[in-house]
């Protein structure tokens, strides 16, 4: 049963500052990874979609990594801003076109 | 384009009453999901269609819960009776394309509180 673990669980940083998050998943067959974003009260926005057979993808001030053989991906935020606020949450999808998703990292970015 | 649209946005009950929540994915989107997202946790798959029929609905209470997906369009997720743990955000959520290329567009949600 795949597992998705985010980490960490809260993080808060200045603006400007460039920062990390961290998803690592247990079964490493997958076909894709996905980074959502949601606002308070809201629905999931699609940041970005790796594809099993693509190493990192960029939008932006946006750029995710993904090492499908250590079972891991990395969303890195440059210069990130007060907008930035948000939850990301990360999702990998197997078989049956299911998607797994983690409990997500709580960003803030003070002014 | 229009995206995922979803009603009622909050419901409010008590336990044992039933409650329906309608979706209306983005036009020609095959695939929708409903997902159960409880507070503090990432989403949970229920139910997944392709056009009008059932791909995936092993998560799905069976014994409480049920959808529909008429004429392969808008869906309907219902649960009768309910209980004090279905509180959550019922988030409903199509796909286009073919296969797992596309992304996956999400509606604003349909919370529900069960008192």
């Amino acid at each position: 049963k795949q597992e998705v673990t985010q980490i960490p669980a809260a993080l808060s940083v200045p603006e400007g500052e460039n920062l990390v998050l961290n998803c690592s998943f247990t079964d490493s067959a997958i076909y894709n990874l996905q980074w959502f974003r949601q606002d308070p009260g809201k629905g999931l926005t699609s940041l970005l979609l790796i594809q099993s057979s693509q190493r990192e993808q960029t939008s932006g001030r946006l750029n995710a990594s993904l090492d499908k053989s250590s079972g891991r991906s990395t969303l890195y935020i440059a210069a990130s801003q007060p907008g930035d606020s948000a939850t990301y949450l990360c999702a990998v999808e197997g078989g049956s076109e299911k998607l797994v998703f983690g409990k997500g990292t709580k960003l803030t970015v003070n002014p | 384009e229009a995206g995922v649209a979803q009603s009622p946005r909050y419901k409010i009950i008590e336990k044992r009453q039933s409650v329906a929540f309608w979706c209306n994915p983005i036009s020609g989107h095959a695939t929708l999901y409903w997902y159960q997202q409880i507070l503090g946790q990432g989403p949970k798959l229920l139910i997944q269609f392709q056009n009008n029929g059932v791909v995936d609905d092993s998560q799905l209470p069976k014994d409480r819960f049920s959808a529909e997906r008429l004429k392969g369009v808008d869906s309907t997720l219902k649960i009768q009776p309910a209980k004090l743990e279905d509180s959550a955000v019922y988030l409903c959520a199509s796909r286009g394309g073919t296969g797992r290329t596309g992304e996956l567009f999400f509606g604003e949600g349909s919370r529900l509180t069960v008192l």
